[in-house]
């Protein structure tokens, strides 16, 4: 099945630690995105990238590095420059650049602190 | 400034009742606008798209309107039922050709049995 694949489900980070998240997709989508979530709030873009080796920052970039190797794959990198880094974290994919196409989401990564 | 706002109080209503959730923005002027379900510690998923010439839009028990003059959508669940619990959240496109979505910070609602 298509789909988008995020792992580890769960991870925690020590302090002055980079961790990576994994985001995988199988949807031939050109576009992906990633997402922190926090409590009672919405989705803040934290990177996007349009097609592969090219990336631009999202509204709450600082303390977060990305990379587009390859298509299907998109990670995020939460440096030790974020320092509450604590949220759920969410990867999506979009096929196309106008706006009738949906995003399609993976179920997330939730980062803690230990 | 640019603002897409949901209600976020939870909506709580009795099973079979129809539900409501709007959504309104101010000073964007999409072409389409989404909803998506969010259920706790899972993604958000795509339900339905609405167009700006598009007055109203139905899929099953869903519907969904998008008033371009007053600037919001509204979205409908008839004859609820306890698994329709969940957040709902509404994307739209900002029209400036960088494939985002702006979103919602999404309504929850509880539907009793």
């Amino acid at each position: 099945d298509g789909g988008i694949t995020q792992s580890p489900k769960y991870l925690f980070r020590k302090e002055g630690q980079n961790v990576t998240l994994s985001c995988e997709q199988n949807l031939n989508h050109d576009a992906m995105y990633w997402y922190r979530q926090d409590p009672g709030q919405g989705l803040r873009l934290i990177y996007y990238s349009q097609i592969v080796n090219d990336f631009q920052k999202g509204d709450i970039a600082e303390g977060y590095s990305v990379s587009r190797e390859k298509k299907e794959s998109f990670p995020l990198t939460v440096t030790s420059a974020q320092k509450n880094p604590t949220a759920f974290y969410l990867c999506a994919s979009r096929s196309g650049v106008i706006g009738n196409q949906p995003q399609h989401f993976g179920d997330g990564t939730r980062l803690s602190i230990l | 400034s640019q603002k897409i706002e949901q209600n976020s109080e939870a909506l709580n209503i009795q099973e079979g009742k129809t539900a409501t959730l709007t959504c309104n923005y101010t000073n964007y002027s999409p072409a389409y606008l989404q909803w998506y379900r969010q259920d706790p510690g899972r993604g958000p998923v795509f339900l339905l798209l609405i167009r700006e010439n598009e007055k109203e839009k139905r899929k099953e028990r869903l519907k969904v309107t998008f008033d371009t003059t007053l600037k919001q959508s509204l979205f409908h669940i008839t004859a609820s039922q306890p698994a329709d619990s969940a957040t709902y959240l509404c994307a739209l496109d900002p029209m400036d050709s960088s494939y985002k979505l702006i979103f919602g910070s999404g309504t929850r609602l509880l539907v009793r049995p």
